[in-house]
């Protein structure tokens, strides 16, 4: 079976210093790898995904940045956190496959506060 | 344009009382999927169901039900004789197009709570 786990789950960093939170996902190859941020009680807010080793497309131009050195983690990260940083963030997978109806899988979740 | 909509913010329940949780979806492609998610207050997301546009039965699982109708856009999710462990933040969400599969819409979320 599969299994997707990201960390550190929670972290308190003061602003302008970097992140670096991890992902990988066991039991299966070339999934496509997600990274979702949670403010607030809001809903969910697709950050970055990846379809392969290196490619990393990017929804919301931000301080955050992504990174796929291998085919089964992901990692999130920034250089200089911001205030606004602050959230919960989810690493995802799904299937490798095009189009729509992946279904997609979610680790236990980071919490991030930026102080 | 694609997009979810879960007009009910927080819905608050006595147990043992049946709740229904509306999605109301748009999309202009004739090939779709539908998703329910789990949060419960841990954080992880757990996934319930899937269910692609051509098939409109009614699915239950357990004390679980979905009402899928085309005609309405809709695709609500029923919990029956509800329990305290129910309460949980419920996200319905939509993936449709040739990058839908990358790019799924999820609702705002209902924050479901249950008490005993």
């Amino acid at each position: 079976s599969q299994t997707i786990h990201q960390w550190p789950a929670t972290l308190v960093q003061p602003v302008g210093s970097p992140l670096s939170l991890e992902c990988t996902v066991e039991g299966t190859s070339n999934p496509n790898l997600y990274w979702y941020r949670q403010a607030a009680g809001r809903g969910l807010q697709l950050l970055f995904y990846s379809v392969g080793i290196g490619q990393i497309s990017s929804e919301v131009p931000q301080n955050l940045s992504a990174s796929r050195p291998q085919d089964r983690q992901f990692i999130l990260s920034s250089k200089k956190l911001l205030l606004s940083d602050s959230g919960f963030y989810l690493c995802a997978w799904s299937r490798g496959q095009r189009g729509s109806g992946n279904t997609i899988y979610f680790g236990e979740g980071s919490w991030l506060t930026v102080v | 344009a694609q997009k979810v909509t879960q007009a009910q913010t927080e819905i608050s329940v006595v147990e043992k009382e049946d709740v229904t949780l509306d999605c109301v979806y748009e999309t202009r492609d004739t090939t779709y999927y539908l998703f329910w998610y789990k949060q419960p207050p841990s954080g992880e997301l757990v996934f319930l169901i899937r269910r692609n546009s051509f098939d409109e039965q009614n699915e239950i699982s357990g004390r679980y039900s979905w009402n899928f109708q085309k005609s309405t856009s809709s695709f609500n999710f029923t919990i029956t004789a509800s329990q305290v462990v129910d309460s949980a933040v419920y996200f319905c969400a939509l993936s449709a197009g040739e990058t839908g599969g990358f790019k799924t819409i999820f609702g705002a979320g209902t924050r479901l709570f249950v008490k005993a």
